[in-house]
């Protein structure tokens, strides 16, 4: 099946220390997202990729950033993780149409310690 | 400023009753509205989705209202069935463009027996 696959899907990190979150898809999509969603909220768009198009949200921190070597894998990278960007990730992609859905991971749950 | 609202944490209907979740928006741009569902520990599912150009779409159990003037919409699930104990997403987006998905928080459906 078509899908899109999010690894690991918990990581642990320590305060300041790089982590990097995978995303892949098998559904040939040219937009890719990376979304934050913490306890209770709504998922927040951080940035997309259009094919290597990328694409900052305005309040997206500099500390995260991504990778979209081809058009199966996009990476999310934060830099130097702080307590506060404990969360779900969550990936997702969609064709360019703006009336079509997008398909999402199952997410990576990241806490810092 | 939160652009799609929903306004009901949580919601709890029997078995073979209807569901009904709402959902408000504030943004007259957005013309592109879907519902998603998510267990836990798994990403968001779409559901159903409709265009501002309708004011009713159905898929099997699943109806979604759009009431524009009134910036609302509305899914309906009936008959309600326990494995649709979840939580249910209204996202929003103006489709010129990419497709910017705006999340409302979630509303946790619990069916019961």
């Amino acid at each position: 099946d078509a899908m899109v696959i999010q690894n690991p899907r918990y990581q642990v990190t320590q305060f300041g220390k790089p982590v990097t979150l995978s995303c892949s898809q098998t559904l040939n999509h040219n937009v890719m997202y990376w979304y934050q969603q913490k306890s209770s909220q709504a998922p927040k768009l951080l940035f997309h990729y259009y094919d290597k198009d990328f694409n900052n949200e305005a309040d997206t921190p500099d500390n995260f950033q991504s990778r979209r070597p081809n058009t199966s894998f996009c990476f999310l990278d934060i830099r130097s993780p702080g307590l506060g960007d404990a969360a779900m990730y969550l990936c997702a992609t969609s064709t360019w149409t703006g009336d079509q859905p997008q398909h999402f991971g199952d997410g990576t749950r990241l806490s810092i310690l | 400023d939160q652009q799609v609202k929903q306004n009901s944490p949580s919601l709890s209907v029997q078995e073979g009753r209807i569901s009904i979740l709402n959902c408000d928006y504030t943004n007259s741009m957005f013309d592109y509205f879907l519902w998603y569902k998510k267990y836990p520990a798994e990403g968001p599912t779409f559901l159903i989705s409709i265009s501002s150009i309708k004011d009713k779409n159905e898929d099997g159990r699943f109806t979604v209202f759009l009431n524009k003037s009134a910036k609302h919409l509305s899914l309906h699930i009936v008959p309600s069935q326990p494995g649709d104990s979840a939580v249910y997403f209204c996202a929003a987006s103006d489709v010129t463009g990419f497709q910017k998905l705006v999340f409302g928080t979630g509303t946790r459906l619990l069916v019961s027996p």
